[in-house]
């Protein structure tokens, strides 16, 4: 039973244009999403989150919409770089974080130079 | 200065072995938390720990074993090793009430 879900395993993006990364929930309670970037052998690291009660947050390249009535988030990386490559989890929690982190499969993003 | 260490980085051992994983924070944080990702690339938590004391143990059998002798450690012992435990383990830490999680870099388990 898939609470978050991810449905592209991979993308791949000319480096400088933009990346759009998709993402799902299943779970009403979910109230706070976050991204998070892995590379190969290392572990998970925070990207950008956004609370239930905005619809956009932005840092720098990077920007995560919410669309609560579609329960659908997108990350979007403008322009796309190199160092990009990644796996990207999408991440949800309710209850305050109570019940931990509730992750995606992961989208591994591939930015061609 | 590394903010979630978490060690071997590479464990491989026969069936029917016990060992061990620890972890380490120096974040401050007083929750720690273990997540698994599996052959399927899925990350699922396992357990999490509140000060010392267990918060979430999810459907996990219980030849896994955390220990948190304070807050900056929690220990992960596993029993009788089975091919299925074959997976890499992620050790986190996070402030209470704030959902952002700090990962330590896994450890990559291979069951023989």
């Amino acid at each position: 039973d898939q609470q978050v879900k991810q449905n592209s395993p991979s993308l791949s993006v000319q480096e400088g244009r933009i990346s759009i990364l998709n993402c799902d929930y299943t779970n009403s309670m979910f109230d706070y999403f976050l991204w998070y970037k892995k590379y190969p052998a290392e572990g998970p690291t925070f990207l950008i989150s956004i609370s239930s009660i905005k619809d956009k947050n932005e840092d720098g390249r990077f920007t995560v919409f919410l669309n609560k009535s579609a329960k659908h988030l997108s990350l979007h990386i403008v322009p796309s770089q190199p160092g990009d490559s990644a796996v990207y989890f999408c991440a949800a929690s309710g209850r305050g974080g109570a019940d931990g982190l509730t992750f995606g499969k992961g989208t591994h993003l591939i930015i061609q130079p | 200065d590394t903010a979630v260490s978490q060690t071997p980085k590479y464990l491989v051992t026969q069936m029917g072995n016990d060992k061990s994983i620890k972890c380490e924070q120096n974040l401050g944080h007083d929750t720690m938390y273990w997540y698994k990702q599996d052959s399927k690339k899925f990350l699922k938590i396992m357990f999490s720990y509140n000060n010392k004391e267990l918060i979430i143990n999810e459907t996990v059998p219980n030849r896994f074993s955390p220990k948190s002798p304070d807050k900056a450690h929690l220990n992960l012992h596993i029993n009788s090793l089975e091919l299925g435990d074959s997976a890499v383990y992620f050790c986190a830490s996070s402030q209470t009430g704030i959902e952002k999680l700090f990962f330590g870099s896994g450890t990559q388990l291979s069951v023989l």
